[in-house]
């Protein structure tokens, strides 16, 4: 079974500061997807990164980079200087080959404080 | 431009009302996905359509009725719904289903049953 787990509920920081959202993901595939995504209070999902399971490079893109390691099936997402515009409900998912669902995890609450 | 149109935004009905929802997307997308999220919750898959035919239907009620007129559009037939339907209703869009394309979501539709 396929299963994403995001520890943390809800997490609040103050504006320009650095925090990392955990994800941490149980497959028995060898061939996987991550994914992450953004849903701001209007509701709409919107994709960040997919990456699939032999591309273990660090991703950055802008304020954003993410950290996917194998050895801890963990793809932890960390925000640099966040922003109040960051403050959503980010979501964490898996999907695998032949398969066209997404497992997601519950998802972590962030709320970034001016 | 990855964009997922949803309408309406807001859908109030009763629970002897039959209403549909609208999905469209222009990316020549060839999977189209419903998604029910209730509140604080991770969105849960309802229906899936690839290339036109229903491939997956997540044992939804009957109540709950998919339609693919065509590649770009979807609809989601609603007929004697129950209170507890009420929640943000997603579509998204994928590429190619069996290469595990990556999800685009539209905004939603946020249904109150009364």
């Amino acid at each position: 079974a396929q299963k994403v787990t995001q520890a943390q509920t809800e997490i609040s920081v103050v504006e320009k500061e650095d925090v990392t959202l955990d994800c941490v993901y149980e497959t028995r595939d060898t061939t996987y997807y991550l994914f992450w995504y953004k849903q701001p209070p209007s509701g709409e999902l919107v994709f960040l990164i997919r990456r699939n399971s032999f591309d273990e490079q660090n991703e950055i893109s802008g304020r954003y980079s993410w950290n996917f390691q194998k050895s801890t099936s963990s793809f932890n997402f960390t925000i640099t200087a966040s922003q109040v515009v960051d403050s959503a409900v980010y979501f964490c998912a898996l999907s695998l080959r032949g398969s066209e669902k997404l497992v997601f995890g519950k998802g972590t609450k962030l709320t970034v404080n001016p | 431009d990855t964009e997922v149109t949803q309408t309406p935004k807001h859908l109030v009905m009763g629970m002897t009302n039959k209403k549909s929802l609208k999905c469209e997307q222009h990316m020549g997308h060839r999977a189209m996905y419903w998604y029910k999220q209730k509140a604080k919750k991770p969105p849960e898959l309802m229906f899936v359509y690839s290339y036109e035919k229903l491939s997956i239907n997540e044992s939804v009620p009957s109540r709950f009725s998919p339609e693919c007129p065509n590649s770009s559009l979807l609809n989601l037939h609603l007929h004697a719904l129950q209170p507890e339907d009420s929640a943000l209703y997603l579509c998204a869009s994928s590429q190619d289903p069996p290469r595990q394309e990556t999800q685009y979501f539209g905004p939603g539709t946020r249904l109150l049953v009364l």
